[in-house]
């Protein structure tokens, strides 16, 4: 198993333009969620899908949109790039969510918008 | 608010030192409390606590929540260098039931 695949690993971005972080996972897991990571702070949930076909936001969804169109892929576009949104950017999977089970990371994408 | 608040925020010892990482929480819904290590990529799972009072143990590593208190620890005994990483304390709770995570403790092991 691959596990939780993310790309592209580094981007940088101009202001205004667009993107789609790309993720996938092999694991057959239900839930899947996107976070991004500030210098030194926790992660913060932006969206997460509880299937193929249903996303929600999270805590921090504003510029940006998912969508999931099958169980292995839950790409993650930003329009119109702000300097805001330099960050690193977490793909995530689970089992399930109402349960007790742990998640599993992808290695992330580290994006910059100047 | 759910948060998690974790301290110290960062931390340096020698190799060979324990230290104990605190973790404490006001979550809604409060289903479960983990434990990641960052190191410079994504965060790798150490532990889930869900009682209180039983200890999880892997290798040098071990930990307790007390949900009474709301708070877990997250003990290191005899650090070597490789534990240098960040350490995450996540909650899994809150109202949209989801992660809450800690901004982390930072650790450094000196040789």
């Amino acid at each position: 198993n691959a596990g939780v695949t993310q790309t592209p690993k580094f981007r940088i971005l101009k202001i205004g333009q667009s993107m789609t972080l790309q993720c996938a996972q092999d694991m057959n897991h239900n839930y899947m969620y996107w976070y991004r990571q500030d210098p030194g702070m926790g992660l913060k949930l932006i969206y997460y899908s509880v299937g193929a076909g249903i996303t929600d936001k999270g805590e921090v969804p504003n510029g940006y949109n998912v969508s999931r169109s099958t169980t292995e892929d839950f790409p993650l576009r930003l329009e119109l790039a702000a300097p805001s949104q330099t960050s690193v950017y977490f793909c995530a999977s689970s089992y399930s969510r109402q349960g007790i089970y742990e998640q599993y990371f992808g290695p992330g994408t580290r994006l910059t918008v100047t | 608010e759910d948060k998690v608040v974790q301290s110290p925020l960062s931390l340096v010892v020698h190799e060979g030192d324990t230290v104990t990482l605190n973790c404490s929480y006001e979550v809604t819904n409060f289903r479960s409390l983990l434990w990641y290590k960052q190191e410079k990529k994504a965060p790798t799972f150490l532990f889930m606590l869900t009682s209180s009072g039983i200890e999880k143990k892997s290798g040098r590593l071990s930990s307790i929540l007390d949900k009474k208190e709301l708070f877990s620890i997250l003990n290191i005994t005899a650090t070597q260098t490789g534990d240098s990483a960040v350490y995450l304390c996540v909650n899994y709770g809150g109202s949209q039931g989801n992660l809450i995570f800690g901004k982390g403790t930072k650790l450094s092991v000196k040789p």
